[in-house]
């Protein structure tokens, strides 16, 4: 069974650009969750979809946006990058909508802002 | 606020040696704590997850408890190996909203066996 798979996983930018990011879940999984990681701020939460819908949003600003589509699959956009953006992303994805299951992680998308 | 600190920030130990990470977290209210292990620059890989109505997980050399009323959680890993060395992740599943993904992770200790 293939695991979370996210593309691309590496990518550079630079400042005011924006980015896209994909995520496809485990097949059956239905909820993901994305968070970022920095050295300094470690692994934050950013925000959590299931059956297309986004349930909870972290404290990031508005430039941070998601959605996911009917296959479960999910995309995360950066808008007007910044310096501090640069970061490992990580995607999540579990079975159901409970709070009990198991979380399973991609490999993340390193994103490097010049 | 939920924060989750682990202790220690890195450890060295001799292959061979058991050890034990440290986790603790301030709020109570958890749904459950899932241990991770990351390598340099990949993603987590789940090694335990413990119920809040759980006392312990093992899995292979690998066992997991969890107090919850205390606030605490320890990863004891047996007879080290060289292959263990990696950051070792605790996170709880904290009920931001009522039923959600959230985790809120700790810093991570960053653990290394020598040979």
């Amino acid at each position: 069974k293939a695991g979370v798979t996210q593309t691309p996983r590496y990518l550079i930018k630079t400042r005011g650009q924006q980015v896209t990011l994909s995520c496809s879940p485990i097949s059956g999984h239905r909820s993901v969750s994305w968070y970022q990681q920095t050295p300094g701020q470690g692994l934050q939460f950013l925000f959590e979809y299931f059956s297309e819908t986004q349930r909870n949003k972290g404290n990031f600003p508005g430039r941070f946006s998601g959605r996911q589509f009917s296959n479960s699959r999910s995309e995360m956009n950066v808008s007007t990058l910044e310096l501090g953006d640069s970061a490992l992303y990580l995607c999540a994805s579990s079975q159901g909508q409970g709070a009990t299951g198991e979380l399973f992680f991609g490999e993340g998308s390193r994103l490097t802002v010049l | 606020k939920q924060e989750v600190t682990q202790i220690p920030a890195a450890l060295s130990v001799p292959e061979g040696e058991n050890l034990v990470l440290n986790c603790s977290f301030t709020d109570s209210a958890i749904y459950n704590l899932q241990w991770f292990r990351q390598d340099p620059g990949k993603g987590l890989t789940s090694l335990l997850l413990i119920q809040s109505s759980q006392r312990e997980q093992t899995s292979g050399r690998l066992n997991a408890s969890l107090d919850k009323s205390s606030g605490r959680s320890t990863l004891y890993i047996a007879a080290s190996q060289p292959g263990d060395s990696a950051t070792y992740l605790c996170a709880v599943r904290d009920p931001f909203q009522g039923g959600s993904e959230k985790l809120v992770f700790g810093k991570g200790t960053k653990l290394t066996v020598n040979p």
